[in-house]
């Protein structure tokens, strides 16, 4: 059971650049959310999903896609990488229902933008 | 919209001394209340789970308890190790969306 797999570990990116970071879990958990962790500033919610095709944004969204087209996956878009999301990207996932047992968190991805 | 506070931000403890971690949360429709460790460089690893339904729960040397009423949740840590020494996150789960919001977190040194 990998539980919650994000790729790469690491990333480095010029400004402008466009990448995805990947996220898959095999728990076939409902919710899904992506959050950065910037030195200060706590882990900060960018975009979630409580199912397939179902997207919508957090507190920083800005400057970032997402797309839910199965359970599985809930890759998160760059479209023109930005020195301010130089960050420790995080993805979670969590089963939905009047018990929600928590959240699983994937080990990140550490993005630096030059 | 849920908001999520730790206190005290930063704290330093000799071995041995039982210590008490504090999050308070603005949202009474919370679902549930999660604690997470985090060591430096690392990700999170989950502590403990408290669902709506429970007061508190235990595993080993630590204790969390929540009071929705109050809005507070506390993580207790019994006979602390140097091996504790870590950052602390207590997150909230929305009832109504599903969301997990964060604390800041609590960075715990425990010293020899």
């Amino acid at each position: 059971n990998a539980g919650v797999t994000q790729t790469p570990k690491f990333q480095v990116l010029k400004t402008g650049q466009s990448m995805t970071l990947q996220c898959a879990q095999d728990m076939n958990h409902e919710y899904m959310s992506w959050y950065r962790q910037d030195p200060g500033m706590g882990l900060r919610l960018i975009h979630y999903s409580v199912g397939a095709g179902i997207t919508d944004q957090g507190e920083v969204p800005n400057g970032y896609n997402v797309s839910r087209s199965t359970t599985e996956d809930f890759p998160l878009r760059l479209l023109s990488a930005a020195p301010s999301q130089t960050s420790v990207y995080f993805c979670a996932s969590s089963s939905a229902g009047q018990a929600i047992y928590g959240y699983t968190f994937g080990s990140g991805t550490r993005l630096t933008v030059v | 919209k849920q908001e999520v506070t730790q206190i005290p931000a930063a704290l330093s403890v000799p071995e041995g001394e039982n210590l008490v971690l504090n999050c308070s949360f603005t949202d009474s429709a919370i679902y549930n209340l999660q604690w997470f460790r985090q060591d430096p460089g690392k990700g999170l690893t989950s502590l403990l789970l408290i669902q709506s339904s429970q007061r508190e729960q235990t595993s080993g040397r630590l204790n969390a308890s929540l009071d929705k009423s109050s809005g507070r949740s506390t993580l207790y840590i019994a006979a602390s190790q140097p091996g504790d020494s870590a950052t602390y996150l207590c997150a909230g789960t929305s009832g109504n969306t599903g969301k997990l919001i964060f604390g800041q977190g609590t960075t715990l040194q425990v010293k020899p």
